[in-house]
């Protein structure tokens, strides 16, 4: 399953809504997580089955879905937030999307 | 306190093999599903391997498919995975994941990964 995630980078300024797309090339029901990574270390979950917020996150993290789209939302950037975002789909094996940069403007 | 910690990660020739451990605390290893995941510096994450609890079902991305051998140890608390014929476009970070067993199946304990080189 190919997971097409968009946009790879995105510049945005503290205090703005962003969103990040991932496309499923098929269904994968809601199979579907959301992982944060700062340059030098591991993945953090962030969103799990497409909207359950993980524990410890906070809830200016929003995950949402239809059908084999599937969205990020982060309400409000902090200046904690400008990292990588990965989705992650575990319908059929596993396999990551390419991941979008998040910058500050 | 959960903790994952990989270790085996060295330098190797195109074609040499190396094992790489994964050496958990903090929880119940044996009732986890763990997974292999790898980052070429710079670049995105690639899924590499699972297997479950009691190890039987594993599965392999087709890059590695019949290269790579994931196994585990409950007693040891220990995943591993046995890497043969290796080439340079295996050169990452490998990371052990914790599969939580939970609706989506997320990943939610990382190690801090292991260097693997494939270089003459």
């Amino acid at each position: 399953i190919q997971m097409t995630q968009s946009p790879s980078s995105l510049s945005a300024s503290v205090g703005d809504s962003v969103t990040i797309t991932c496309r499923a090339s098929q269904t994968i029901s809601r199979y579907l997580n959301w992982y944060q990574q700062k340059s030098g270390t591991a993945p953090k979950l962030l969103i799990y089955a497409a909207s359950n917020l993980q524990s410890g996150v906070p809830s200016r993290f929003s995950g949402s879905a239809s059908w084999t789209n599937f969205t990020l939302t982060i309400s409000g950037l902090q200046p904690d937030d400008f990292a990588t975002y990965y989705c992650q789909q575990s319908y059929k094996t596993y396999s990551f999307g390419q991941g979008t940069k998040l910058e500050i403007k | 306190e959960v903790q994952l910690e990989e270790f085996g990660g060295v330098v190797v020739q195109p074609g040499g093999s190396l094992r790489l451990s994964c050496a958990v605390s903090g929880f119940s290893f044996d009732e986890y599903a763990m997974h292999w995941v790898r980052q070429i510096p710079g670049k995105g994450l690639e899924w590499v391997s699972f297997i479950s609890r009691e190890s039987e079902t594993i599965y392999y991305a087709d890059s590695v498919k019949g290269r790579f051998t994931i196994s585990r140890d409950n007693i040891r608390k220990s995943l591993y995975l046995q890497m043969t014929d290796l080439r340079p476009e295996d050169t990452a970070l490998y990371y052990c994941a914790r599969e939580m067993a939970v609706p989506g199946l997320p990943l939610d304990y990382w190690g801090q990964g292991s260097q693997v080189t494939v270089s003459s």
